[in-house]
């Protein structure tokens, strides 16, 4: 059964940073592309950023360019997100989803990991 | 960039149609992909690549593109069905846009 599953989520104060990991399990890690996705309560979805199986290309949303950081680490099946300088506006539910076929959609995405950032 | 066009909210009574649109021009070029949300969980595909359905998802499920709207169709609505939709489209720059969302609420 594929699972992913993110921690390291937290509450954090304007400008701090955070690292959120996201557990792979149940299929070929290596294999597939992943995503970071996230969404404010209330709101719909928002993606965030993207990589490569290889971690050869990287993609991110104009919202979190030059202050979040996507990898991943294909021997431990673990995709990361580095979050830094953050903002109020970056509270949000972050999610880890698997892209599938040509990457143009997510299949399977993890719970959620709450990020709250305030003063 | 894309931003698609979702109506706020659709009624339906149980054991009728709800159709969802989505609406961007010429979205019938792009392969459109449709989510469930319920609430407190994660969003689930329900269909990809315009028509195709995930294994487990009922074939009440369907979806049609054409020219400028997208089509999510639910067919026979069951309670269970009541949740929030979102369309879903990947741009040549390999970023993902989601539509606004609709809340299908079951009379």
């Amino acid at each position: 059964e594929v699972e992913l599953v993110e921690s390291g989520g937290a509450s954090v104060q304007p400008g701090g940073s955070l690292r959120l990991s996201c557990a792979a399990s149940g299929f070929p890690f290596s294999s597939f592309e992943m995503t970071w996705v996230r969404q404010v309560p209330g709101k719909g979805p928002e993606w965030i950023s993207y990589i490569s199986s290889a971690s050869s290309t990287k993609y991110y949303a104009d919202s979190v360019k030059g202050r979040f950081t996507i990898s991943r680490d294909n021997a431990k099946n673990s995709l990361y997100l580095q979050l830094n300088s953050l903002r109020d506006e970056d509270t949000a539910v972050y999610y880890c989803a698997r892209a599938i076929r040509d990457g143009q959609t997510m299949d399977q995405w993890g719970q959620g990991a709450l990020v709250t950032v305030s003063s | 960039s894309y931003v698609l066009t979702q109506p706020s909210a659709v009624s339906v009574a149980p054991g009728e149609t709800a159709r969802i649109t989505c609406g961007e021009n010429n979205i019938g070029r792009k392969s459109v992909h449709w989510f469930q949300q319920k609430p407190g969980q994660a969003p689930v595909l329900v269909i990809y690549y315009d028509t195709e359905r995930p294994s487990g998802i009922p074939d009440r499920f369907s979806a049609s593109n054409s020219e400028n709207t997208a089509t999510l169709t639910i067919s026979r609505v069951e309670a269970g069905d009541e949740a929030d939709y979102y369309c879903q489209v990947w741009d040549s720059s390999h970023h993902y846009v989601f539509g606004s969302g609709t809340k299908v609420t079951v009379l």
